[in-house]
């Protein structure tokens, strides 16, 4: 599915590094969300955005920072991370709260 | 909160095999979705099936919400079936979903 991108697909980055993850959905939708998917586990759901609202946060530290400027875009700012933030960090849109969740191919985070 | 679970945790088949996979939870739902996340990290939408039966070509899902269980049949499995099912609940009005452990699924050819 094209309908959700992100940018970029893989980073590596040290502690000390300031990065941002970007997200753009082409469906017109209306919400947007970030999730963070450890190895071999489920997803958890950081943040949620609505008509460029956060409605949702999920107790995610301070280092991520999220940001929406309009209902297409979603950016996750990172700084000052620690090595268990490596997981792989994927978007999603859907129309509104309760509809069908579309995601993007995700972004592969390591940090050293 | 709603509690979801998966089963079986793992399963390996042979090609043109058929199998089932289970969701389980543990509240009433007013919607739930199947995912197959694929080897590269790729979340695909299988079903969105609040209750009843849908099938996709050799996918079929059905949801008895009464009895709180959905299943996703695969039958005449391929190699790229291969992946991590996910099955996902709404935790409140708020968009926010509650994924299940999944089911790892490996098909050999």
């Amino acid at each position: 599915e094209t309908g959700v991108t992100q940018t970029p697909r893989h980073l590596v980055m040290g502690m000390t590094n300031k990065k941002s993850l970007k997200c753009e959905q082409h469906l017109g939708h209306n919400a947007m969300y970030w999730y963070k998917q450890s190895a071999k586990k489920p997803l958890e759901l950081m943040f949620v955005y609505s008509l460029e609202e956060r409605v949702e946060n999920n107790s995610v530290p301070s280092r991520f920072s999220p940001e929406c400027p309009n209902s297409s875009h979603l950016f996750l700012h990172l700084h000052t991370l620690q090595p268990e933030d490596s997981a792989l960090y994927l978007c999603a849109s859907s129309q509104d709260l309760r509809d069908t969740q579309y995601f993007g191919p995700g972004t592969r985070l390591t940090v050293l | 909160g709603i509690q979801v679970e998966q089963s079986p945790p793992d399963l390996i088949l042979q090609e043109g095999a058929n199998s089932t996979l289970r969701c389980n939870f543990s509240d009433s739902v007013n919607n739930l979705q199947w995912f197959h996340q694929n080897p590269w990290g790729q979340l695909i939408n299988l079903f969105y099936i609040p209750s009843g039966t849908k099938q996709n070509g050799r996918l079929s899902a059905t949801t008895v919400a009464t009895e709180r269980y959905s299943l996703l049949y695969i039958s005449s499995s391929q190699t790229t079936d291969s992946g991590v099912y996910f099955c996902a609940v709404p935790y409140n009005q708020g968009g926010k979903l509650i994924f299940g452990q999944g089911t790892e699924l490996s098909v050999k050819p």
